[in-house]
């Protein structure tokens, strides 16, 4: 059963790059039809997809954050990486790590972990 | 491309049916079976509860199901218990940006 767990600071400046690691378990990272993907969800508002690096390493961004993410793995470590450059308060939010399939349905998640922006 | 659009709150009583909607276009929940459905219980992460528009992953109550006619997608919950509580989002694959979600719906039992 594939488990990921978010690891990363729990604050970060503004203007800073915010960066999380999702280490996963149970299952490898290169294995087909896997996307490992990112989502976020600033406190008491909804879901946001941020991207993804696929089993074969190509990667999605949505548009809105093409140009200051960065998502990446090690396949030795098992894990893959997110970061986000020169943030803002409104970049606030719990993060998760999450395996997407074909078809775009995410499962299962990580626990999440919450990013302040702030300085 | 906007959120999906789902009722910002539904409630019922226990024992009851509701259905909660999710409207979007034929770019994304019109045109494609790729709807999914997510619970999130305060605090914890959102747990898949439907994928596809009807399937029901193992282990998932089948009080859960989920239809979808046109531009709109639905989940229906029968048999309302009190830890169905939670807040729910809809997903859908569209091409324009891979995945869209619905801005989530409040569902509380009376």
């Amino acid at each position: 059963q594939v488990q990921l767990q978010e690891s990363g600071p729990g604050l970060v400046k503004p203007s800073q790059t915010l960066s999380l690691t999702c280490s996963v378990s149970g299952g490898s990272i290169s294995s087909g039809d896997s996307y490992w993907s990112w989502i976020r969800q600033p406190p008491g508002k909804g879901l946001e997809f941020i991207g993804y690096i696929s089993y074969s390493g190509n990667t999605y961004y949505k548009p809105s954050f093409k140009s200051r993410l960065s998502i990446s793995a090690d396949t030795s470590k098992n894990h893959f990486s997110l970061k986000l450059t020169s943030v803002t308060a409104a970049d606030t939010a719990v993060y998760y790590c999450v395996r997407a399939v074909d078809g775009g349905w995410f499962d299962p998640w990580g626990q999440g972990t919450l990013v302040t922006v702030s300085s | 491309q906007s959120a999906l659009t789902q009722p910002a709150s539904v409630s019922g009583s226990p024992g009851q049916s509701i259905t909660i909607s999710c409207t979007g276009t034929r770019t994304d929940v019109g045109g494609y079976n790729y709807v999914s459905w997510y619970q999130q219980h305060p605090g914890k992460a959102p747990k898949l509860i439907i994928h596809d528009v009807t399937i029901r992953p193992s282990g998932v109550s089948n009080r859960f199901s989920g239809s979808k006619s046109g531009n709109t997608a639905s989940l229906t919950i029968s048999g309302l218990q009190a830890e169905d509580e939670a807040d729910y989002y809809c997903t859908s694959y569209t091409t324009s940006i891979y995945v869209i979600f619905g801005g989530g719906t409040k569902l509380t039992v009376l």
